[in-house]
């Protein structure tokens, strides 16, 4: 099926370990993005892609790092990972001249657990 | 800055029962606007837009209309089932999108 693929879909690491949630899309789409959920927070943007090459911090960059490998993949990189990052990750892809007609599709998310 | 706030939930009603979630805007420019739903442990599924002023988004049964004079885009149905139980974003776009911080609705039998 068409769409963004995220994996894993649930991770516990322990406070310090490292690990990269990896994201494929297969639509073609120039343009990435990783958020985070918590609860009464909504979706906040890590960082993002606008198209292969380049990356740009959002809101929270700050415990992160990306790679846009190539078009279809971008993952995002936890070097020390801390209690604070326990959240729900999600990627998304978007064409970015239709972005205002077609919003952005979403992967299934990745459950992250820090202890 | 562009933002969204939403009326704050969760929000609880019996199966058959009207809904309205509240959402309104702070932008420069002329943003589309859009609702998203998600499903418990699934992602963001687009659910409707509008992108410009006086437009309805509709799909499922849900309606918004984008007002610009009150910069709202208000959620709406007239008989929620218990299948529309979950998590409802608004959304706008500007040099990104920017959401709110969701609503969640649950329908009971």
């Amino acid at each position: 099926n068409a769409g963004v693929t995220q994996t894993p879909k649930f991770q516990v690491l322990k406070t310090g370990q490292s690990m990269t949630l990896q994201c494929a899309q297969d639509m073609n789409h120039n343009s990435m993005y990783w958020y985070r959920q918590d609860p009464g927070m909504g979706l906040r943007l890590i960082y993002y892609s606008a198209s292969e090459g380049t990356t740009d911090k959002g809101e929270v960059p700050n415990g992160y790092n990306v790679s846009r490998l190539n078009k279809r993949e971008f993952s995002l990189r936890l070097e020390s990972a801390a209690p604070s990052q326990t959240s729900v990750y999600f990627c998304a892809s978007s064409e970015e001249g239709s972005r205002i007609y077609y919003g952005y599709t979403f992967g299934s998310g990745t459950r992250l657990t820090v202890v | 800055g562009n933002s969204v706030t939403q009326m704050e939930g969760p929000v609880t009603l019996s199966e058959e029962a009207f809904l309205t979630i509240n959402c309104t805007y702070t932008a420069t420019g002329y943003p589309s606007l859009f609702w998203y739903v998600q499903y418990p442990g699934e992602g963001l599924q687009l659910l409707l837009k509008a992108t410009k002023a006086d437009d309805k988004g509709s799909n499922k049964g849900f309606e918004a209309t984008y007002r610009k004079e009150t910069t709202s885009f208000h959620l709406e149905k007239g008989s929620v089932q218990v299948s529309d139980s979950a998590v409802y974003f608004c959304a706008l776009t500007g040099n990104q999108f920017y959401f709110g911080t969701g609503t969640s609705l649950t329908v009971i039998p």
